[in-house]
């Protein structure tokens, strides 16, 4: 069965600084895709960035980006420059090349304090 | 444009009593999401359509819980004799096709499911 791990229920960081959110899966494909959504108190999720399994190269979307690692089965989110605004749950999620379902993580809450 | 809007944003209903919660997904995508966030089960995928093939229910939890997709746009889902534990968010979401990995699904703002 796939499944997604968060093992930060909660993280602070200080603004401007850099933060990483952990995020390790669990399946047999070979083709997939990892997700990261941001979910502010308002309740709607907000796609952040996108890493398909057979990237080569880790995904970037301006403060965001995705350390891909294969092997280890990881894809965890570093928000660079971090900002009060940043505060949120931040899920992250898997897609499997056969199916349109997204299964997410439990989620990770981040409080960026000034 | 218009993103994917949901309605009503709050809903409190007794026990036994039956529900309707509606999705209007972004013009043109031709895939529509339900899924469900709850405190103890987190989010959970419960049913996808993709143009007019057959929908993928396979993430609905009984057979209390229906969705249907009318002219390819809007989607309602219903929640016959329910109960307590269907307390939770229901999101919809909406991308441009299904059977695309890359595909980021974008989502409503929820409609919040009380129970009594």
């Amino acid at each position: 069965a796939q499944k997604i791990t968060q093992t930060q229920p909660g993280m602070f960081v200080q603004e401007k600084e850099a933060v990483t959110l952990d995020c390790t899966y669990d399946t047999s494909d070979q083709s997939y895709g990892l997700f990261w959504y941001k979910q502010p108190s308002s309740g709607e999720m907000i796609f952040l960035i996108y890493q398909g399994s057979y990237d080569e190269q880790n995904a970037t979307e301006g403060r965001y980006s995705l350390n891909f690692q294969k092997a280890r089965k990881s894809a965890n989110l570093v928000i660079s420059a971090s900002q009060l605004g940043d505060s949120a749950m931040y899920f992250c999620a898997m897609r499997r090349y056969n199916t349109d379902k997204l299964i997410f993580g439990t989620g990770t809450r981040l409080q960026v304090f000034p | 444009g218009a993103g994917v809007s949901q309605s009503p944003s709050n809903k409190v209903t007794e026990k036994g009593k039956d529900v309707e919660l509606r999705c209007d997904p972004i013009s043109g995508h031709t895939a529509l999401y339900w899924y469900r966030q709850s405190l103890g089960q987190g989010l959970e995928f419960l049913i996808y359509f993709q143009g007019n093939s057959a929908p993928d229910k396979s993430g609905l939890p009984s057979d209390r819980f229906s969705a249907e997709r009318t002219g390819g746009s809007v989607s309602t889902l219903t929640i016959q004799r329910t109960q307590q534990e269907d307390s939770a968010v229901y999101l919809c979401a909406s991308s441009i096709k299904a059977g695309v990995i890359y595909n980021e699904q974008f989502f409503g703002p929820g409609t919040r499911l009380t129970v009594l």
